[in-house]
């Protein structure tokens, strides 16, 4: 199984700052890695697919990058709806999901 | 516009049975991968179950190989989940999700239902 890590846990930030979260595999994934953001009493919405891509709706603030193992999703200047949970994603072999960063108010 | 909407959570005994089932709208049915995603009380995402758009290529996580079997019904625009032989560790959330790759296999989890919870517990 490939196993997803995301640093940090928790990342307290202002509306404003830029938010830089990581993943990283276990093993290559290639660009087969996915970001989705959940809030409170929701499901996750998926924000990049294939490690870069926006998916359809998603605000040009966020961004995502990297392959083999190493990702990054970037969110450029929090806005307040953006405070939340961030999981990623593979689908290089099977699904697996990382443990998830959470966006605080700092 | 797409609406994924669950049904058959509640609570069950341990080693008890129960069916989930997932209505489809807003998309073709059949030219979509679906699959299940579980998420225990505050604990992060797991995947389940997945399947092609013709009801082929079925996969499972391996915590619920043999325990569970996803099925779908294009007639009906419902995707199902069989849960047979339920422990406490499968408490959870369960959310069904489209996806918008290749017709016979997930790619990502592109659209959610607001998920039905299943509590397994004596």
């Amino acid at each position: 199984e490939i196993e997803l890590t995301q640093s940090p846990a928790t990342l307290s930030l202002s509306p404003g700052e830029r938010a830089t979260l990581s993943c990283r595999a276990s093993q290559s994934v290639l660009t087969y890695l996915g970001w989705y953001q959940q809030k409170p009493g929701q499901a996750p919405r998926l924000l990049i697919y294939d490690a870069s891509k926006r998916a359809t709706g998603i605000p040009a603030r966020f961004s995502g990058s990297g392959s083999g193992t190493d990702f990054t999703l970037t969110i450029s200047s929090l806005e307040p709806e953006d405070f939340a949970v961030y999981f990623c994603q593979q689908r290089f072999k099977l699904y697996t999901f990382g443990p998830g960063t959470k966006v605080d108010v700092k | 516009e797409v609406q994924l909407l669950e049904s058959g959570g509640g609570l069950i005994q341990p080693g008890g049975s129960l069916r989930l089932s997932c209505a489809a709208s807003g998309f073709t049915f059949s030219n979509y991968a679906m699959t299940w995603v579980r998420q225990a009380p505050g604990k992060g995402l797991e995947w389940v179950s997945a399947i092609g758009g013709r009801g082929d290529s079925a996969s499972y996580a391996e915590s619920v190989k043999g325990r569970f079997t996803i099925s779908r019904d294009s007639s009906r625009n419902t995707l199902y989940l069989q849960m047979d032989s339920l422990r406490a560790d499968d408490t959870a959330v369960y959310y069904c999700a489209n996806s918008e790759g290749p017709v016979n296999k997930v790619y990502y989890f592109d659209n959610w239902g607001q998920g039905t919870l299943v509590t397994v517990s004596s």
